[in-house]
């Protein structure tokens, strides 16, 4: 039973537009939320969070916007460039610090 | 520089064999963690230790075990038991476990077998 979504597998997006990438998740008892970027054979790099008790957080060309009530975020990658392009992983935290991943996005940013 | 380092980056591993997979931190962190990825799926938790001398299961602990008997230090040994091992183990660290600081990740081992 998958409690973090990204119902995505792929996404492509045109360099210097908006790339929007989706998340849905079940348990209401999450408490904060993060975005990793992911190269190939390279770990997760954390890329920008957000706690339960807000519904935007902006750091430079990345945006996380959440929705509670719809149990649904998503990051806003503004303006899109090609090294952006690689795999984003959703995830949301249980209790204590334990981590729980969608299955992924990958982003191709064309030039 | 301060990081995680998993060694080795290839690792392949014979049928009714152990294998273990280095984990190195010298962040100062208190919890670290092991996940694995298999194709078109994301991480999945397999062991978590918050402190020295104790570690907790994950999501799919079967077939692997772990020690944590330094700080820096958090080996994970994938057993004979383990059926399915082939996958991408990524190991990784954070301040501790109940605060809204993300983990960071070492850049993982491949794991086949031969």
């Amino acid at each position: 039973d998958q409690q973090v979504k990204q119902n995505s597998p792929s996404l492509s997006v045109q360099e210097g537009r908006i790339s929007i990438l989706n998340c849905d998740y079940t348990n209401s008892m999450f408490d904060y939320f993060l975005w990793y970027k992911k190269y190939p054979a390279e770990g997760p790099t954390f890329l920008i969070s957000i706690s339960s008790i807000k519904d935007k957080n902006e750091d430079g060309r990345f945006t996380v916007f959440l929705n509670k009530s719809a149990k649904h975020l998503s990051l806003h990658i503004v303006p899109s460039q090609p090294g952006d392009s690689a795999v984003y992983f959703c995830a949301a935290r249980e209790y204590g610090n334990k981590l729980v991943f969608g299955a992924g996005t990958i982003l191709r940013v064309k030039s | 520089d301060g990081g995680i380092t998993q060694s080795p980056k290839y690792l392949f591993r014979k049928e009714g064999q152990n294998v273990t997979l280095s984990c190195e931190q010298n962040l100062n962190h208190d919890a670290m963690y092991w996940y694995r990825q298999d194709p078109g799926q994301g991480l999945r938790l397999i062991y978590y230790s918050q402190i020295v001398n104790d570690f907790q299961k994950g999501d799919i602990a079967e077939g692997y075990s772990v020690s944590r008997e330094k700080k820096e230090s958090f080996p994970l040994t994938v057993t004979s038991a383990q059926k399915n091992p082939t996958a991408f183990y990524l190991c990784a660290s954070s301040v501790q476990t109940a605060s809204n600081q993300p983990q960071h990740f070492g850049d993982g081992t491949r794991l086949s077998i031969l």
